[in-house]
């Protein structure tokens, strides 16, 4: 199947870090997405990762795979209001290819 | 710098009416995508195009909704007839090549029949 998923929504306060988790499908992906959604917009890519990587950080980001559990997780640290959005991870399906499935997105709300 | 520019922003119509959604891809980019966005199936890539040739549109509802890419600055989106169940964000986006590069989407037109 082709079903990516992931939590509905997530609450965390301002300075706290967030975690958002995503189950995928597709072993043959080669490379795996977060995308954030703000209200109102489309979606914009925020990191990828690479299939045999385990980690990726860029600024406040950090990504890690376990590619055994076809497990993808987004940790953001000092979350800030501005946070908010809708976060979506996505694969490539069937590998090489520019087809990207999307999970349903999780809502992150950031608390003052 | 222009990103992917979408019209309308919103359209409002009757069942039965046929519907055009329009985009502009950044200029130089040879891949388009159009997904649909609703809260119950979430977002759903319906067809792509890779210089202006369908690729793959295993995702289009049925045969009221067509895509067409007329030339590489300018793509629709046609519903005829419209259903209700057509209600939802329509989103397109655009990459130049290779799929490591992001997807640049638009920002959507919403979709309402009535």
């Amino acid at each position: 199947g082709e079903d990516v998923e992931q939590s509905l929504f997530l609450s965390v306060r301002e300075g706290d870090s967030s975690v958002i988790n995503c189950t995928y499908t597709d072993s043959s992906s080669t490379y795996l997405y977060w995308y954030k959604q703000e209200p109102g917009a489309g979606l914009q890519l925020l990191t990828y990762i690479f299939s045999n990587m385990d980690m990726k950080q860029d600024q406040r980001l950090t990504v890690l795979l376990n590619k055994k559990d076809k497990h993808l997780s987004l940790r953001i640290a000092d979350t800030q209001t501005g946070d908010s959005a809708i976060y979506f991870c996505a694969e490539n399906y069937g590998g090489a290819t520019n087809k990207l499935i999307f999970g349903t997105g999780t809502l992150l709300a950031v608390q003052p | 710098d222009a990103g992917v520019i979408q019209s309308p922003r919103h359209e409002v119509t009757e069942m039965g009416q046929e519907v055009t959604l329009r985009c502009k891809p950044i200029s130089g980019h040879d891949y388009l995508f159009w997904y649909r966005q609703t809260m119950m199936r979430g977002l759903e890539l319906l067809i792509y195009f890779n210089n202006n040739v369908p690729i793959d549109d295993s995702g289009m509802p049925e045969d009221r909704f067509s895509a067409k890419m007329p030339n590489a600055s300018f793509s629709t989106l046609k519903i005829q007839p419209s259903e209700p169940r057509d209600s939802a964000v329509y989103f397109c986006a655009s990459s130049l090549g290779h799929y490591l590069v992001p997807q640049h989407f638009g920002d959507g037109t919403r979709l309402s029949i009535l």
